[in-house]
C-alpha cells in the first residue's frame, strides 16, 4: 500500500506569493492533517479534514487554509507568504477522525521563502 | 489549550545502554499519546502509541507508560543500537486527529 504523498517536495516562493501544497493519504485513509515544523517552534497543528469538513484548526493566521476533496485529497494554501513560513509542512493521514487511529505522515515539502 | 512539555532535549548513550524520555501533559482529557522518530531529512515515523485505559505497552526493545494521575508518559528504549540515533517526539490528543507535540528529544547512541 502506498504511503501519504505530498507534492511538490520543494518549493520556492518569494514575500507575499501564495502556495498549494497537495497531499493524497494512504488509501482508504479519510482523515487528513496538517503540521508546520520548524527548528525554533518544533511541530506545530493546522488543521484537520474528514469527510471534506474542517474538524479542528490550530493558532495559524486566515492566510492559511486547506479543504479535502471527496477523495480524500487535501490541499493547503498560503497566502501572501512571509519569511516566517520558512518550514517543512508535514500531511498526516489515518482511517478516520474519531477513534484515535495512528496517523502516518508524508515526507513534507520543504518550502523556502526569499 | 493543551500543552506537552518533552525532557530531555537532547540525551547521549553508549550503545547498549537504556535511554528514556519523558513527557507532561496538561489537559486530563487527553487519551492517545503517539511516539514517533525522526530521522535527519525524514517523515516522522510512528513507533509506538498507547491509549489512556492503558498503563504499559511493549514492542520489542521499546516500551512506553502512562500515569494519568500524574499526566506524565515515558518511552523506554533498551540495548540501544546506533540506529536509534534519531529526535523523538510525544504527542498527545483528545479523540480527534489533532496531535499536540513535545518539542522533540534528540537522542545519540555511541558505538
Amino acid at each position: 500500500k502506498a504511503g501519504v504523498t505530498q507534492t511538490p517536495r520543494y518549493l520556492i516562493k518569494t514575500r507575499g506569493q501564495q502556495v498549494t501544497l497537495s497531499c493524497s493519504p494512504i488509501s482508504g485513509h479519510r482523515s487528513v492533517s496538517w503540521y508546520q515544523q520548524t527548528p525554533g517552534q518544533g511541530l506545530q497543528f493546522l488543521f484537520e479534514y474528514f469527510s471534506e469538513t474542517q474538524r479542528n484548526k490550530g493558532n495559524f493566521p486566515g492566510r492559511f487554509s486547506g479543504r479535502q476533496f471527496s477523495n480524500s485529497r487535501s490541499e493547503m494554501n498560503v497566502s501572501t507568504l512571509e519569511l516566517g513560513d520558512s518550514a517543512l509542512y508535514l500531511c498526516a493521514s489515518s482511517l478516520d477522525s474519531y477513534s484515535n487511529q495512528p496517523q502516518h505522515f508524508g515526507d513534507g515539502t520543504r518550502l523556502s521563502i526569499l | 489549550g493543551e500543552n506537552v512539555e518533552q525532557h530531555p532535549s537532547t540525551l547521549s548513550v553508549q550503545e547498549g545502554d537504556s535511554a528514556v524520555i519523558k513527557c507532561t501533559y496538561s489537559d486530563s482529557a487527553s487519551n492517545y499519546f503517539p511516539w514517533y522518530k525522526q530521522e535527519l531529512g525524514k517523515r516522522p515515523q510512528l513507533i509506538i502509541d498507547i491509549r489512556s485505559n492503558v498503563g504499559e505497552k511493549k514492542d520489542q526493545r521499546i516500551a512506553v507508560t502512562l500515569n494519568k494521575t500524574a499526566k506524565h508518559f515515558s518511552l523506554h528504549i533498551t540495548e540501544t543500537q546506533p540506529e536509534d540515533s534519531a529526535v523523538y517526539f510525544c504527542a498527545a490528543s483528545i479523540e480527534t486527529d489533532k496531535l499536540i507535540f513535545g518539542t522533540g528529544t534528540r537522542l545519540q547512541v555511541f558505538p
